[in-house]
C-alpha cells in the first residue's frame, strides 16, 4: 500500500535550519510529483512547495521563497524539505503528498517547532 | 498568484442534513479543484479531485459541483452524518503556489 513517512522535525531556535525528510513506498516514486504543505496550531493548510516527478521543477509559496528548498533522492524514494532561517511563525505540522493532481496521499505528518 | 475563497467559515448542522461549501477561485482553474476533509490528528483526506471526481472509498453523500467560468466551485455533503464533523478545504491545482481556502470547520449537533 502506498505510505509516506515524514521524519526530521523537532525544536529549533530561531535563524537555525533543518531537514525534512518523507520516504515513499508501495507505488513507483520516479513517476510523481510531491508537495508540503504545513498546519500551523490553529490555523489552515497552507501548501509550501512543489517538485516534478523528475526533479526538473520546483515551486514555491512566496513566504518561503528563498529560505526553504524542496528536493528529492528517486534513488532513495525520498523527497526533502530544507528549512532555513526558520522563524516563529514557521512552527507548525509539516506533511508531504504525492500529487497527481489532487493530494492523494499524505504522510502522518512531523511536528517543528521553532523556539528560543 | 490564484486567491482562493472559501465560505462558510464554519456552519452547524444535523444528522440527516445536507450542507453545500463553496469555494471562489480569483481566476479560471479549469476545475482544476480538489476537497479534502480535515480531522485533528490526521492528515487531510482527498474527497473529491477536478472538481467532480469522488475518490475510491470516499461515501457517494460527498459530490462536488462547478458553476463559472472555472472559477466557482461547492462541496455537498448530504445525509449529515456524526463522522463528518471536521474541517473542510478547497485548493486550486491548476497553478503553482497550489492555494488552499482558509477551511470550513463543520459541526454536527
Amino acid at each position: 500500500q502506498v505510505q509516506l513517512v515524514e521524519s526530521g522535525g523537532g525544536v529549533v531556535q530561531p535563524g537555525r535550519s533543518l531537514r525534512l525528510s518523507c520516504a515513499g513506498s508501495g507505488f513507483t516514486f520516479s513517476r510523481y510529483a510531491l508537495q508540503w504543505v504545513r498546519q500551523a496550531p490553529g490555523k489552515g493548510l497552507e501548501w509550501l512547495a512543489g517538485i516534478s516527478h523528475d526533479g526538473g521543477y520546483k515551486y514555491y509559496t512566496d513566504s518561503v521563497k528563498g529560505r526553504f528548498t524542496i528536493s528529492r533522492d528517486n534513488s532513495n524514494n525520498t523527497v526533502y524539505l530544507q528549512l532555513n532561517s526558520l522563524r516563529s511563525e514557521d512552527t507548525a505540522e509539516y506533511y508531504c503528498a504525492r500529487a497527481p493532481g489532487g493530494l492523494d496521499y499524505w504522510g502522518q505528518g512531523t511536528v517543528v517547532t521553532v523556539s528560543s | 498568484d490564484i486567491q482562493m475563497t472559501q465560505s462558510p467559515s464554519s456552519l452547524s448542522a444535523s444528522v440527516g442534513d445536507t450542507v453545500t461549501i463553496t469555494c471562489r477561485a480569483s481566476q479560471n482553474i479549469r476545475n482544476y479543484l480538489s476537497w479534502y476533509q480535515k480531522k485533528p490528528g490526521k492528515p487531510p483526506n482527498l474527497l473529491i479531485s477536478a472538481a467532480y471526481n469522488l475518490q475510491t472509498g470516499v461515501p457517494s453523500r460527498f459530490s462536488g459541483a462547478a458553476t463559472g467560468s472555472g472559477t466557482d466551485f461547492s462541496l455537498t455533503i448530504s445525509s449529515l452524518q456524526p463522522e463528518d464533523s471536521a474541517t473542510y478545504y478547497c485548493q486550486e491545482n491548476d497553478s503553482a503556489p497550489y492555494t488552499f481556502g482558509q477551511g470550513t470547520k463543520l459541526e454536527i449537533k
